[in-house]
């Protein structure tokens, strides 16, 4: 069964700091991928998403991640932290497996504390 | 904007209960999906559903079962719910038969007692 890692369980930053999260998966094929983040106390909602095309993707909030195929790697960048991304990150993977294949399988999250 | 809601954000229960968890989604979507999220273990999947009255199982199916009567509702069962069922229960749902994303409801807080 595919398997996606996120390297880091608690990532703890200072304010401007740069953010790099780690996501790595083990499917073989043509894959979808997403970052989804949790604010506390909030819903699971979507930071960036890969399908096809230019592999460096930008989201929302500032945030960015690059696909790298022969890596099997979908890294989270951010230039500049604010107290306001702690948060939980969770990588997630959509093997493509045929017509109605649309299962994700989610890392284990990483969770970033900002500090003022 | 989708919404997806769920019917309690708390919810405690006694074991060997029978607890339904119910899930609506108002963007006509064909998929939904029901997951447990455990600290230090991240989203897995318990049951999906891309069509009414269709189901399949994720990756933790054992002491669940769903229910899908209408297009928009999406319900999880417990039959006989244990403690070790104590856990987040988020559902999801995404639309038809193209790659596009999840959409995730707030999320019901079980305890099992």
């Amino acid at each position: 069964a595919q398997s996606v890692s996120q390297h880091n369980h608690h990532v703890i930053l200072s304010e401007a700091a740069s953010l790099e999260l780690g996501c790595n998966y083990s499917y073989g094929g043509t894959v979808n991928l997403f970052w989804y983040v949790q604010y506390p106390g909030q819903h699971l909602q979507l930071l960036l998403k890969y399908f096809s095309g230019d592999p460096l993707v930008k989201g929302i909030k500032g945030f960015e991640a690059e696909f790298i195929k022969s890596k099997f790697s979908f890294n989270l960048r951010k230039p500049s932290v604010q107290w306001s991304d702690t948060a939980e990150y969770f990588c997630a993977v959509n093997p493509h497996r045929g017509a109605g294949s649309y299962q994700l399988t989610f890392g284990k999250g990483t969770k970033l504390s900002v500090i003022p | 904007d989708v919404k997806v809601t769920q019917s309690s954000r708390y919810l405690v229960k006694r074991t060997g209960e029978k607890v339904f968890l119910e899930c609506v989604q108002d963007m006509d979507h064909e998929n939904m999906f029901w997951y447990r999220q455990d600290p230090g273990l991240g989203l897995r999947l318990i049951y999906f559903s891309y069509d009414v009255k269709m189901k399949e199982k994720g990756d933790i199916p054992e002491g669940y079962s769903v229910s899908r009567e209408k297009k928009e509702r999406f319900s999880l069962i417990l039959e006989s719910a244990s403690t070790n069922q104590t856990s987040m229960y988020l559902c999801a749902s995404k639309v038809g038969r193209r790659p596009s994303e999840q959409y995730f409801g707030p999320g019901t807080r079980l305890t099992v007692t």
